[in-house]
């Protein structure tokens, strides 16, 4: 079955800066790859997402980059604020048929004011 | 929230007892899904189901059973509950035609 890892379990960054959290995956079918952002005592929320015919995806201060060769993508925020602050999560899906994600093990950001 | 309720929100039990959690959907998505969350784990799938009646395994299925007698509600329970599944548990649905999994709010469980 699918694996997926995550680096760094725990993050801090000052507020401004870029926060970079990386992951890798094990199974080549794997074809979608959501991020979810968690607050303390929340649900996770997806926040972006993308697909394995695309190499990379912004949407404000955030994007993704997949690099399908290696197996590995990467979340990217840019001039992170306190509200970013949050616990995030990557997740693979693989050619299953029930829609499956394996999810990492999760990375704890702190934006320092 | 994609019409996503979660019932109890917070449980206390006492080791061997059963329990049963309830995730109930008001969009009529296909896949429904049970995870729990720990720290340092992420989140694990626990049993899915694909439709009414139609359920398989996820990666950490002992100790528990699920069941979709109607598309709104996934039942999940703990036969005997142990100490080792005090989590928080999270249902989560699909709609099968896009990939994306929305989650509901979380049910707490404590076993003492």
């Amino acid at each position: 079955g699918e694996n997926v890892e995550q680096h760094p379990s725990t993050l801090s960054v000052q507020e401004g800066d870029s926060a970079v959290i990386k992951c890798t995956y094990s199974d080549s079918a794997s074809n979608y790859f959501p991020w979810y952002k968690q607050e303390l005592g929340k649900r996770p929320q997806l926040i972006i997402d993308i697909r394995s015919n695309v190499g990379e995806k912004k949407d404000q201060r955030i994007a993704v980059t997949l690099n399908k060769t290696a197996k590995h993508f990467s979340l990217h925020i840019t001039e992170t604020q306190p509200e970013d602050s949050a616990v995030y999560f990557c997740a693979a899906k693989s050619g299953n048929a029930g829609n499956m994600l394996t999810f990492g093990g999760g990375t704890r950001l702190m934006v320092k004011p | 929230d994609a019409g996503i309720t979660q019932s109890p929100r917070h449980k206390v039990t006492e080791t061997g007892t059963p329990v049963t959690l309830r995730c109930h959907q008001t969009e009529n998505h296909r896949y429904m899904y049970w995870y729990r969350q720990d720290p340092g784990h992420g989140l694990r799938l626990i049993h899915y189901s694909y439709g009414v009646k139609d359920t398989d395994k996820g990666e950490v299925s002992d100790g528990y059973s699920v069941s979709r007698s109607k598309t709104e509600d996934f039942l999940l329970t703990l036969e005997s509950a142990t100490s080792s599944q005090t989590s928080v548990y999270f249902c989560a649905v699909n709609s099968g035609t896009q990939e994306t999994q929305y989650f509901g709010p979380g049910t707490r469980l404590l076993v003492l």
